[in-house]
């Protein structure tokens, strides 16, 4: 069965710096999708990037770009230019693309620093 | 494009009560998924709609457990005979049928207090 891990509970970053959150997913297939989302305090999950594992080019949307690494199974998100608005629980996701369930990390959450 | 949503967006009932909640997915979303979160843990996964059928379930989908989606656009998930371990975020997520399927939009979720 496929597993996701986010090894850090909790980071810290100050605003106007650059963080990176880390995600290790376990896998026997070849052909799946990988997602960060945000989830604030009392608020809806948010989709943040997505990656598709037949892509070798990281993707990217503004301020937030991921480094895939297959062969690794690691995902990694990198915020640049932090702002309070990203403080929120992010979550690293895993779909495989011939099952309907999505796997999910036990997320970390972000607390941004004025 | 109003988002999923989700209604109600609390409830606090006693434990042996029967509940329901409802979910009204993206317009035109033929793919539906629930899911439950506990405290501080990622969403899990619970069941899969496409259109009117329910193609997937989870083990964690009890006989207690209900879903439905009679005309494959609101679904309902019930729950009978609550549990205090029951307590959780329920969430609801859509996708579309085609282009951009693998991706799930998430509403806002019902939060269920179980006493």
């Amino acid at each position: 069965a496929q597993t996701v891990t986010q090894s850090q509970p909790e980071m810290s970053v100050q605003e106007a710096e650059t963080v990176t959150l880390s995600c290790t997913y376990d896998t026997s297939e070849s052909d799946y999708y990988l997602f960060w989302y945000k989830q604030p305090p009392s608020r809806q999950m948010i989709l943040v990037i997505r990656q598709e594992a037949y892509k070798q080019q990281n993707a990217t949307e503004n301020r937030f770009s991921v480094n895939f690494q297959k062969a690794a199974k690691s995902f990694s998100l990198k915020i640049s230019d932090s702002q309070l608005g990203d403080a929120a629980m992010y979550f690293c996701a895993y779909r495989s693309a011939i099952s309907n369930d999505m796997r999910f990390g036990a997320g970390t959450r972000l607390t941004v620093k004025p | 494009d109003t988002g999923v949503s989700q209604d109600p967006r609390h409830k606090i009932t006693k434990r042996g009560q029967n509940v329901t909640f409802r979910c009204d997915p993206i317009s035109e979303h033929n793919r539906l998924y629930w899911y439950r979160q506990t405290l501080g843990q990622g969403p899990e996964f619970l069941t899969y709609f496409q259109n009117e059928a329910q193609l997937e379930k989870s083990r964690l989908l009890s006989d207690r457990f209900s879903a439905e989606r009679p005309k494959g656009s609101f679904s309902t998930l019930e729950i009978q005979r609550t549990e205090q371990g029951d307590s959780a975020m329920y969430l609801c997520a859509s996708s579309p049928g085609t282009g951009g399927w693998e991706t799930q939009y998430f509403g806002p979720g019902t939060r269920l207090l179980v006493l």
